[in-house]
């Protein structure tokens, strides 16, 4: 079966660092890869997406940037986190017409 | 492209009652239809998924919603709400041609009250 990883679960962070969150799927292949924010109070606000290695979309002009150096593995980064990058950060997969599976989220806080 | 309205950003029942979560689209093409569930501080997990067929779909938890074409709706119901309901609900969309990249709604946060 399909499982998909996201760490860390939490993460405290002050402005100016870097950020980098990853996330991993495993039992299956080429899987489409995405990358969503939630901020507090907020719906989920999608990030990047990406259909195979190193073919990334970015949704909206932001701090962050996304990478997928291999098959299985997206991850978002930072170089230099703000405030408003606070947030919880959700990854997920899917196949070919089926539904997203998500991970269990990151809850970050820049202070 | 995509949107999806979920007109109610909170909705407080009493537990036994029923609920109504309401949900509207728009889109020039055909789409799937899902409704998801966020517990506090974790991911979302799938209640339900419209592809095609039958306009009345069930789901987990007891939860069903109906896709109305003619409405570009896709309601979520339950007859009877308990405490552990609470939760955060989403309504989404995919474009069948685009793959499975997803809209969301706002988010319905259901209060169930004892």
């Amino acid at each position: 079966s399909q499982t998909i990883h996201q760490w860390p679960a939490t993460l405290v962070q002050p402005v100016g660092s870097p950020l980098s969150l990853e996330c991993t799927v495993e039992g299956t292949s080429n899987p489409n890869l995405y990358w969503y924010r939630q901020a507090a109070g907020r719906g989920l606000q999608l990030l990047f997406y990406s259909i195979g290695i190193d073919q990334i979309s970015s949704e909206v002009p932001q701090n962050l940037s996304a990478s997928r150096p291999q098959d299985r593995q997206f991850i978002l980064s930072s170089k230099k986190l703000l405030l408003s990058d606070s947030g919880f950060y959700l990854c997920a997969w899917s196949g070919t017409n089926t539904e997203a599976f998500f991970g269990q989220g990151t809850r970050l806080t820049v202070v | 492209a995509q949107s999806v309205t979920q007109l109610d950003s909170q909705v407080p029942v009493f537990e036994e009652a029923p609920v109504e979560l309401r949900c509207n689209y728009s889109s020039s093409v055909s789409v799937y239809l899902f409704w998801y569930v966020q517990y506090p501080n974790q991911g979302l997990q799938l209640l339900l998924k419209y592809l095609s067929g039958s306009t009345l779909v069930k789901g987990i938890n007891g939860f069903e919603a109906e896709f109305n074409k003619s409405q570009t709706s896709f309601h979520l119901r339950k007859p009877s709400v308990h405490i552990s309901d609470t939760a955060e609900y989403f309504c989404a969309v995919s474009d069948r041609k685009a793959g499975n990249m997803l809209t969301f709604g706002g988010g319905t946060r259901l209060m169930v009250k004892p």
